[in-house]
């Protein structure tokens, strides 16, 4: 089925540094959205973006959502454990479906 | 508790067999949409339905099959099991009928084909 890359397929941090995970769809999107799911949990919705360059933060999250709308990222500032699992990017990727991207999985060394 | 119940949470099976998963999505919500996640990877689009009728397919199986009832709950139906088809099935309900609107995920059943 279709797949939306995104990079990197996995990273280890240490506790405290930065993360960043990012989404690239070869069409403009109408939307994307974020979702995180812990091992061994279902996807839990994290946000929302529309606007071509919007940038929305959630404590220490930044989302961003590119100029073309064709690319997003998501930024974890001085990461914690609780931010463990695996990121996704969903959205309308050339299709109207609500496909997900292959996932980023953080995983974070005290 | 995203609201959206899925039963049964666990199921093994012979293959060859056939079993149906239950998804009952948010109160309000009337899409729903089915995904399937094997061992150590991302979500495949399977199939959703809004208010009873398909709306959008994946590359989901012939010998896979679902509907939507009148109530608004779902079944997945899986038959001529393979032990490929050993993964965790989620269902999902949004309140809109694109994927412009946030989804929320049910616990998932996890399905071992044996």
């Amino acid at each position: 089925g279709q797949q939306v890359m995104q990079i990197p397929q996995y990273q280890h941090v240490q506790e405290g540094e930065d993360f960043t995970t990012y989404c690239n769809s070869s069409t403009t999107l109408s939307n994307i959205q974020w979702y995180k799911q812990r091992p061994g949990g279902h996807p839990v919705f994290l946000i929302q973006l529309v606007k071509s360059g919007e940038v929305k933060k959630q404590k220490r999250l930044t989302f961003q959502f590119g100029e073309a709308k064709k690319n997003s990222s998501l930024h974890i500032t001085a990461t914690q454990t609780t931010d463990v699992g695996t990121y996704f990017c969903a959205g309308p990727f050339g299709n109207e479906k609500l496909t997900f991207g292959t996932g980023t999985r953080l995983t974070i060394i005290p | 508790d995203s609201g959206v119940t899925q039963t049964p949470k666990h199921l093994i099976t012979a293959t060859g067999q056939r079993v149906t998963l239950r998804c009952s999505p948010r109160s309000g919500d009337l899409s729903v949409y089915w995904y399937q996640q094997s061992l150590d990877q991302g979500l495949q689009f399977l199939i959703q339905y809004y208010n009873g009728e398909e709306r959008a397919k994946g590359n989901i199986l012939e010998r896979f099959s679902a509907q939507q009832f009148p109530d608004l709950h779902s079944e997945l139906n899986l038959s001529s099991l393979e032990l490929g088809d050993s993964a965790l099935y989620f269902c999902a309900s949004s309140g809109g009928q694109g994927a412009d609107t946030e989804a929320f995920f049910g616990q998932g059943t996890r399905l071992t084909v044996v």
